[in-house]
């Protein structure tokens, strides 16, 4: 079974640039999860999708931060225009459809490798 | 608002001694608790997770770890740890709701000489 998959993996662009990230979930998990971690700090949620809605936003950090999940698949997660502070790692996580499987599969988010990004 | 604690920031240790990682949280209803590791160069996965039932887990190479209630805590342990052990271990909650988001810890650097 092919896991989280993010692209690209690292991404380096100038202040005032755009960047979009990608995230693949795990297939036929509805549930998919934006991270992110800053450095020296712990890793913190942005938001969630389930299918293509957005379940929870609340840790987007502004309107600078844009996600999207067309059709309830990948998700893109856009950063316009991008500032220094909004270097670090992109995490995405998905997990299986809470009405789905055993009930212990609700609770645990599959991971991708991150997106490294630094703003220069 | 919830939080989680991570008590060390770096562990060194050596060969075979036990580990234990500390982790308390701040959340007043029912939660789940994982320990995530990050090897280098790879992604986070689970170690252990806890749900209901029996608060001493055991996860995937020879992790254990205890959830007491009463102190907010789900402490990571092992009793001999080895050099491929070496990586960044984090702690992490979430509500007892499905789909909720996993709130962590800073993460706590176990660093293994052999």
């Amino acid at each position: 079974e092919a896991g989280v998959t993010q692209f690209p993996s690292h991404s380096v662009i100038e202040k005032g640039q755009t960047v979009t990230l990608r995230c693949d979930p795990i297939s036929g998990h509805d549930n998919l999860y934006w991270y992110r971690r800053v450095m020296g700090k712990e890793i913190k949620f942005l938001l969630h999708f389930v299918k293509e809605s957005k379940q929870d936003e609340s840790g987007m950090p502004n309107n600078r931060f844009l996600a999207e999940r067309t059709g309830g698949t990948y998700s893109t997660l856009k950063v316009q225009p991008a500032e220094l502070e909004d270097s670090g790692v992109y995490f995405c996580a998905s997990s299986q459809d809470p009405f789905e499987g055993p009930p212990h599969f609700t609770y645990e988010q599959y991971f991708g490798p991150g997106t490294r990004l630094t703003v220069t | 608002a919830q939080s989680v604690s991570q008590h060390n920031h770096h562990v060194i240790l050596s060969e075979a001694a036990s580990l234990e990682l500390g982790c308390n949280y701040s959340y007043g209803g029912t939660v789940n608790l994982f320990w995530y590791v990050q090897y280098p160069g790879q992604h986070l996965q689970l170690l252990l997770k806890y749900f209901s039932g029996d608060p001493l887990v055991k996860g995937i190479k020879g992790f254990e770890a205890e959830f007491i209630k009463s102190k907010f805590s789900f402490n990571l342990r092992k009793p001999s740890v080895q050099w491929s052990d070496t990586a960044e271990y984090f702690c992490a909650v979430n509500a007892g709701q499905a789909g909720t988001a996993l709130i962590f810890g800073k993460g706590t650097t176990l660093s293994v000489s052999s």
